[in-house]
């Protein structure tokens, strides 16, 4: 089946610009994850769903950064006034079941969208 | 706060040659500990993963893992590594009420033949 899919695949922005970032997740898949990747260094959390709730939001850098998941399937991040510093790949990640803080859940990872900010 | 350590930062090995990767993370509780791979132009996948039962852990193309509570590590490992095993490989734990996943900085892994 169709896996988790990020769109677009790459993004320029002069810096001041606002981008949004979508992600499609698996479907039927209950939670949904956002990661930032940097050149050099492994993922870090940004945000996590659960359908459409956002239950946490501890990772996002600034309050630039913004993410919904409206309808609990499809999910954007949206980040405004970028800087070079948002310069990433940001990844998108989902498994199926309801987060209950087990955390054993295989997270399935997007291709991730390349932000550069000149 | 929890964190986890990747001391090997890139490995160049030749094929049939015997592979350990090192990760060891930091936290003292519960903690369910995965290995993902990125092969060149693809996206992260899950290789293996540890949360409760068996410490030696199977995964997929024939690597497993170790988990070794005292020492607070996880290391991957394959007896004999083929030149489509070149990737970057990262380890990653969770726990303490949490989904979110905590990544080491990854190992890049180069195979000749």
């Amino acid at each position: 089946g169709a896996g988790v899919s990020q769109s677009p695949r790459y993004k320029v922005a002069k810096r001041g610009q606002d981008v949004a970032l979508r992600c499609d997740p698996i479907s039927g898949h209950v939670s949904l994850f956002w990661y930032q990747q940097a050149l050099g260094q492994g993922p870090e959390f940004l945000t996590y769903f659960q359908n459409e709730a956002q239950l946490d939001k501890s990772g996002l850098p600034s309050d630039r950064f913004f993410a919904e998941r409206p309808e609990g399937s499809v999910s954007t991040l949206k980040i405004q006034r970028t800087q070079q510093e948002d310069s990433a790949v940001y990844l998108c990640a989902s498994s199926p079941h309801r987060g209950t803080g087990g955390g054993t859940d295989t997270q399935y990872f997007g291709p991730g969208t390349r932000l550069t900010v000149l | 706060a929890q964190s986890v350590s990747q001391h090997n930062h890139h490995v160049i090995l030749s094929e049939a040659a015997s592979l350990e990767l090192g990760c060891n993370y930091s936290y003292g509780g519960t903690v369910n500990l995965f290995w993902y791979v990125q092969y060149p132009g693809q996206h992260l996948q899950l290789l293996l993963k540890y949360f409760s039962g068996d410490p030696l852990v199977k995964g997929i193309k024939g690597f497993e893992a170790e988990f070794i509570k005292s020492k607070f590590s996880f290391n991957l490992r394959k007896p004999s590594v083929q030149w489509s095993d070149t990737a970057e490989y990262f380890c990653a734990v969770n726990g303490g009420g949490t989904d979110k996943l905590i990544f080491g900085t990854g190992t890049r892994l180069q195979v000749f033949p």
